[in-house]
């Protein structure tokens, strides 16, 4: 069945430092590939998506690349901050085109920790 | 706005013990969704909801029913809890197939 793979569970750097992380999915329709984080005792929030026809996006420290050739995208956040620490989740649709739902393949998240 | 509201926060229940999570959003979206979350696994879909008086199956719906009377209300029901069942559930809703999710605030579930 459909699976994204996410890599590392945890990563732990120093403030100021880049962190990236990274996905693989099995589906090759999938078209939408959204990024969330989940802080302690809340619910996921959406940071950044991209969509397949995008290879690059940014939003400030934060930027997410996708190769549909290889089937992976990854998260990249430069200068973190200690408030930057949290789980991220990768996740990839096929985005509801032709009438499909968005059922999300949620990746099994990454513990970010930022040492001040 | 309250965006997507979940109750309880906690519960627990003994084996065979039925209850049921409430989620309300007061965002006018059409679709809704429930997940759950379990260490290394992830979020995986249990059930989710095109529009109102609507319901479908997603990964893992065994063991949990739903209803949507109400566009803003998503009810997620255990009818005879099992341990495999403790876990934190998270409701989300969207606006459109292809739009953003937003997440409740999650309750926390364990069955003894």
């Amino acid at each position: 069945g459909e699976n994204v793979e996410q890599h590392p569970s945890t990563l732990s750097v120093q403030e100021g430092d880049s962190a990236v992380i990274k996905c693989t999915y099995s589906d090759s329709a999938s078209n939408y590939f959204p990024w969330y984080k989940q802080e302690l005792g809340k619910g996921p929030q959406l940071i950044i998506d991209i969509r397949s026809n995008v290879g690059e996006k940014k939003d400030q420290r934060i930027a997410v690349t996708l190769n549909k050739t290889a089937k992976h995208f990854s998260l990249h956040i430069t200068e973190t901050q200690p408030e930057d620490s949290a789980v991220y989740f990768c996740a990839a649709s096929r985005g509801g085109y032709g009438g499909a739902t968005n059922k999300l393949i949620f990746g099994t998240g990454t513990l970010l920790a930022v040492q001040p | 706005n309250a965006g997507v509201t979940q109750t309880p926060k906690f519960r627990v229940l003994k084996t065979g013990q039925s209850m049921t999570l409430l989620c309300a959003q007061d965002m006018n979206h059409e679709y809704m969704y429930w997940y759950r979350q379990d260490p290394g696994m992830g979020l995986r879909l249990i059930h989710y909801s095109v529009g109102e008086g609507t319901t479908a199956k997603g990964e893992v719906p065994d063991g949990y029913n739903v209803s949507r009377l109400k566009k803003q209300n998503f009810l997620l029901g255990l009818e005879s809890a099992a341990p495999s069942q403790t876990s934190v559930y998270f409701c989300a809703s969207s606006y459109s197939t292809s739009g953003t999710l937003f997440f409740g605030p999650g309750t926390r579930l364990t069955v003894l």
